[in-house]
């Protein structure tokens, strides 16, 4: 069974800066495409970013919102995923999900772990 | 980016068949057959229930049902049941970004 776990989500000021992780199993985690999509409080879905399997060169994409701020990376021997996120807005408040991405869709979502950016 | 479009409410009565839709551009759901579809009960994680504009995943019941024609896809549940009631919301690649719709809550009356 597929198992993604999200953790370190916490209050944090505008301005700072958090990393979050989903330890994933049930799965071949090493071949396996990752995202991280976000659900602000009463509002809908939103995509963060991707990273792929492949080792080496460009491996992650991102939403345009947090392109430059977030970073998408990956330890393979942890069959972990982490979201660092930099210079938090107030507007980055939200549930953020970790999930399996394949054939254009998220297969596979965890349980979900609050960020809350406020002064 | 704009999100795709989905109307924010749908009804129907038990049995009764309800179709959603989702509406985007040629850069997205008309330019790639990668739409999926999610259910969401509240307080619960997303649910995929369609991938690949038409295919269902292991263990989702075949009432729902999924299409697409140009730039509009579509969600169909046949059969309503009490907890087909949550929130659908529509997806689409759109070439190295996915896109969401805004959801659409869906009552059973």
């Amino acid at each position: 069974e597929v198992q993604l776990a999200e953790s370190g989500g916490v209050l944090v000021k505008p301005g700072g800066s958090l990393r979050l992780s989903c330890a994933a199993s049930g799965f071949t985690f090493n071949s396996a495409w990752m995202s991280w999509v976000r659900q602000g409080p009463g509002k809908g879905l939103e995509w963060v970013g991707r990273i792929n399997p492949k080792a080496g060169g460009e491996r992650a994409d991102y939403a345009a919102l947090v392109r430059g701020r977030f970073i998408i990376s990956r330890d393979d021997s942890q069959s972990t995923v982490y979201l660092q996120m930099n210079n938090l807005e107030i507007e980055d408040t939200a549930v953020y999900y970790c999930t399996t991405y394949g054939s254009g869709s998220f297969m596979a979502w965890g349980q979900g772990t609050l960020v809350t950016v406020s002064s | 980016q704009s999100a795709l479009t989905q109307p924010p409410s749908a009804s129907g009565s038990p049995g009764q068949s309800v179709t959603i839709s989702c509406t985007g551009t040629s850069s997205d759901v008309g330019g790639y057959n990668f739409v999926s579809w999610y259910q969401q009960h509240p307080g619960k994680a997303p649910k995929l229930m369609i991938y690949e504009v038409i295919k269902r995943p292991s263990g989702v019941p075949d009432r729902f049902s999924g299409s697409k024609s140009g730039t509009t896809a579509s969600l169909t549940v046949s059969g309503l049941q009490a907890e087909d009631e949550a929130d659908y919301y529509c997806c689409s690649y759109a070439g190295n970004r996915l896109i969401f719709g805004g959801g659409t809550k869906l009552t059973v009356l």
